[in-house]
């Protein structure tokens, strides 16, 4: 069973532009969402992440904003740049627990 | 260089054979994690320590494999009588143990079963 769902799959975007990924979770016992981008060959590397007693979170040009209601969280990335060219996963876990990925979206910005 | 390292970074083997990957987590870090990615895919968990206890296994993990970390610091997976269905990249992390520590990863072993 899949508790953290994640699309679209991949995603185009041109320099300058704006990347927007969704995660939704099942699983109300997770109070941890992290984000990580992966550069073929490599290990995930962490991003950011928010607890779901706040809505937005941001670090330079990336933001998670946060629906507990919803069971949805989202990662921007703003003024996209070709070296953001990577895989990204969200991924959820219960304190700090075993992590769960969703399936990942490959995002290619091109110049 | 105080990051989570693995080695081998690749291992080739035939059906049949045994391997085992090393992973040294950064130091101080109580809590060391593996996960198996396939491709296309999310790293999927596998099993856990806190310090030399481990703590969860996954329902995915077979008894052809075991972890180890025997005294708090690295630790060692070992698959014995690989199969095809075995090749992955096998990831290693580790944290604080935390909430908000974060769980930091290795740059994995890719392993192909022939």
């Amino acid at each position: 069973q899949q508790q953290v769902k994640q699309s679209p799959q991949s995603l185009i975007v041109q320099k300058g532009g704006i990347s927007i990924i969704n995660c939704a979770y099942e699983n109300t016992a997770f109070d941890y969402f992290p984000w990580y981008q992966q550069f073929p060959g490599k290990g995930p590397a962490l991003l950011i992440a928010i607890r779901p007693d706040v809505s937005e979170k941001k670090e330079g040009r990336f933001t998670i904003s946060f629906n507990k209601s919803a069971k949805q969280f989202s990662l921007h990335i703003m003024d996209s740049q070709p070296g953001d060219s990577a895989t990204y996963f969200c991924a959820a876990s219960r304190y700090t627990d075993k992590l769960i990925f969703g399936t990942g979206t490959r995002l290619q910005v091109f110049p | 260089d105080t990051g989570v390292s693995q080695d081998p970074r690749h291992k080739i083997t035939k059906r049949g054979q045994n391997v085992t990957f090393r992973c040294d987590p950064i130091s101080e870090h109580n809590r060391l994690y593996w996960y198996r990615q396939t491709l296309g895919q999310g790293p999927e968990f596998l099993t856990y320590f806190q310090n030399e206890a481990q703590l969860e296994k996954s329902r995915l993990l077979s008894d052809r494999f075991s972890a180890e970390r025997p005294k708090g610091s690295f630790s060692t997976l070992e698959i014995q009588r690989t199969e095809q269905g075995d090749s992955a990249m096998y990831l290693c992390a580790s944290s604080l143990g935390a909430l908000e520590a974060g769980q930091f990863f290795g740059p994995g072993t890719r392993l192909t079963v022939l």
